[in-house]
Formats: structure tokens, sequence, C-alpha cells
């Protein structure tokens, strides 16, 4: 048990739409990261919020973006879905002075049709 | 860009055997983690190694650092059926960005 939660479990959209998904952080954990996993691969990172503010970013578009909130739970929303956006969307939680040792929710699954 | 190479793909081992993957980079790192992700699920962190030559183990598991810190191995003893699943490897890219990346995955099936 991780302790981070993520909602909703599985969503469906279709092209062109806006989809909002959820992260709780692990207790005692400031910083969130969000990653995309496709079938088959590996996660890959799309960016980490930390104190509010995006701490760093991977090779995603502009509609990607985040929120990070005063009680550390985080917001990612994509604009504009493509049919490539289906995967899976896992968010992971660390503490600051430990970065690199991230826990991982159990994702949302996204479907764009 | 950064790559990390996981070996073998998958494996297919009998129930009790003992099983062995690796991950190789062709850059230095100065941390490397290992997860197991079921399917449908986060993958769940089983050892973080942050010192060059470190040899952790977590009951079964037990993975080393390569003292080039480009590389890395993660050994699984007596394995179970409840050892299925896909297992990564994982870098810290640099400090202060959050990235890590990921390899490919190695999918472990046990046969009872």
């Amino acid at each position: 048990e991780t302790g981070v939660t993520q909602s909703p479990t599985h969503l469906i959209k279709t092209r062109g739409q806006q989809v909002t998904l959820r992260c709780s952080s692990q207790s005692g954990h400031n910083t969130v990261s969000w990653y995309q996993q496709a079938l088959g691969q590996g996660p890959q990172f799309i960016f980490q919020y930390y104190r509010e503010e995006e701490n760093g970013r991977g090779n995603f578009p502009p509609r990607f973006s985040g929120l990070q909130f005063p009680n550390y739970s985080s917001e990612l929303n994509v604009n504009a879905l493509e049919l490539d956006d289906s995967a899976l969307y896992l968010c992971a939680s660390n503490r600051m002075d430990r970065e690199d040792t991230q826990y991982f929710g159990p994702g949302t699954r996204l479907t764009v049709l | 860009g950064q790559q990390l190479n996981q070996s073998p793909q998958s494996m297919f081992i009998q129930e009790g055997e003992d099983v062995s993957m690796n991950c190789t980079s062709s850059s230095i790192f100065n941390t490397w983690l290992w997860y197991k992700q079921d399917p449908g699920e986060g993958p769940v962190l089983l050892i973080a190694l942050y010192k060059a030559g470190e040899l952790t183990s977590n009951g079964r598991l037990t993975a080393q650092f390569g003292i080039t810190r480009k590389d890395s191995f993660l050994n699984i003893s007596a394995s179970i059926p409840s050892d299925v699943g896909i297992y990564f490897c994982a870098v810290a890219f640099s400090s202060n960005t959050g990235k890590l990346i990921f390899g490919q995955g190695t999918t472990l099936q046990v046969k009872p």
C-alpha cells in the first residue's frame, strides 16, 4: 500500500475533448510527478510539481498541463485529446529531499475514441 | 535520448527456480530503482540503490548497483506464482527535475 490514490479508475473520451485526472499524494510527500504509460511500454515522464509550481517537464506538448494544491494533491489536464493519448496515466509522489524514490498510484486508464 | 536496456524481455520459468534480469545504460546514473507492475496497477517500488557497488536485499529479491554506475541487476530466488508481473528498472535522470527514466520491462511468468 503506497498511499497514493488516483481518480477516476477508468475514463472514456472522444477526440477533441478535454480530461482532468486527479491524484492524492502519500502522506508526508510534497512532490507529485505524472507519467504516461502506453501499452507494453515503460512509464514516460510528463512533469513534476513542487510547491504548486511545475518543477520539471518531459517531452509532452503544452496541451498537457497540471496543478498542485496546498494539500499536495494534483491534477493532470489534457486538452484536445488525440487517439494516441490513450494510455495508463500514473501519478507518483515523493519527498523533495528524496526525489529519486517515487511511489506510484494505481493509475487512471484513459481511452480516447 | 537517454535509454535503459533491460534483458531479457520476457521469461517463463518453473516455480522454485531463481531468476536474474539486468538493466544497462550508456550513461552514468547515481540512483537505480527496481519496480514491479501487476496488470492494470501502478509500479510498486521493490528496491532502491544509491551507491555504486551496493548490494541490497528485500526478502527473496536482491539487487546490485553496478560499480561503473551504468548497470544493475535484480535476482529473485525460489520464485513463486505471485512473482508474476512486469519488472522495470528506472534511473533518476538528474537532480531537481523529478524525472525517472524507465526500461522497457521484463515480463516474468511462473509455472506452478
